[in-house]
């Protein structure tokens, strides 16, 4: 089945610093959504993607569907304490276009 | 916030009892999905709908079965409960067309098996 890689699993920065994640499929896939995940709560769309190529930004948040449409990553620039928490990519494919399928996740963790 | 609403929010039950968890959607969208949520596995996929009485299996889909009879509700049961299915389980839904494959979630239950 589709499967969708994601790393790091967990990142430790100091606060001001940039941030990047990627996810990576051997499946291509039609649209990439990245979510962000806090403590207790259910996951909440940060960034959504839909063409290849695509840069889309979403504050201190940009994010790229890759040119071969099975990677996606995302950035954050200029970390601030309130950027802790679960970061998640997620995929809607062209075979099975109804399922949603995540990567395992980026756990950020930022140091004042 | 979309109008999705998980119940219940917390449940403890014992090994081997039937335990049904429910999705209630205010957006008539015609998505709608169960995950569930342990450590180092990230979100997995159970059970999704693609409609009413339409439903198929996700990469985790042992011991669990859904149900569909109105467009508003998603229901998730266990047969019968294991020890394996503890976990934070969240419900998804997501529209279709264009630009609205956006997908929300629900604020997740946490369910013990003891």
């Amino acid at each position: 089945g589709q499967q969708l890689n994601q790393s790091p699993q967990s990142m430790f920065i100091q606060e001001g610093e940039d941030v990047s994640m990627n996810c990576t499929s051997s499946s291509i896939f039609n649209t990439w959504l990245w979510y962000k995940q806090d403590p207790g709560e259910g996951p909440v769309l940060l960034i959504a993607l839909y063409k290849a190529g695509e840069l889309t930004s979403n504050g201190r948040l940009t994010a790229q569907f890759g040119i071969t449409r099975k990677d996606s990553f995302l950035n954050i620039s200029a970390s601030i304490p309130s950027d802790v928490g679960i970061y998640f990519c997620a995929g809607l494919g062209v075979q099975g276009a109804q399922k949603l399928v995540f990567g395992q996740g980026t756990r950020l963790t930022i140091n004042p | 916030d979309a109008g999705i609403t998980q119940s219940p929010r917390h449940k403890v039950t014992e090994t081997g009892t039937p335990v049904t968890l429910r999705c209630h959607q205010t957006e008539n969208h015609r998505y709608m999905y169960w995950y569930r949520q342990d450590p180092g596995h990230g979100l997995r996929l159970i059970h999704y709908s693609y409609g009413v009485k339409d439903t198929d299996k996700g990469e985790v889909s042992d011991g669990y079965s859904v149900s569909r009879s109105k467009t508003e509700d998603f229901l998730l049961t266990l047969e019968s409960a294991t020890s394996s299915q503890t976990s934070v389980y969240f419900c998804a839904i997501r529209g279709t067309g264009g630009m609205n494959t956006e997908a929300f979630f629900g604020q997740g239950t946490r369910l013990t098996v003891v």
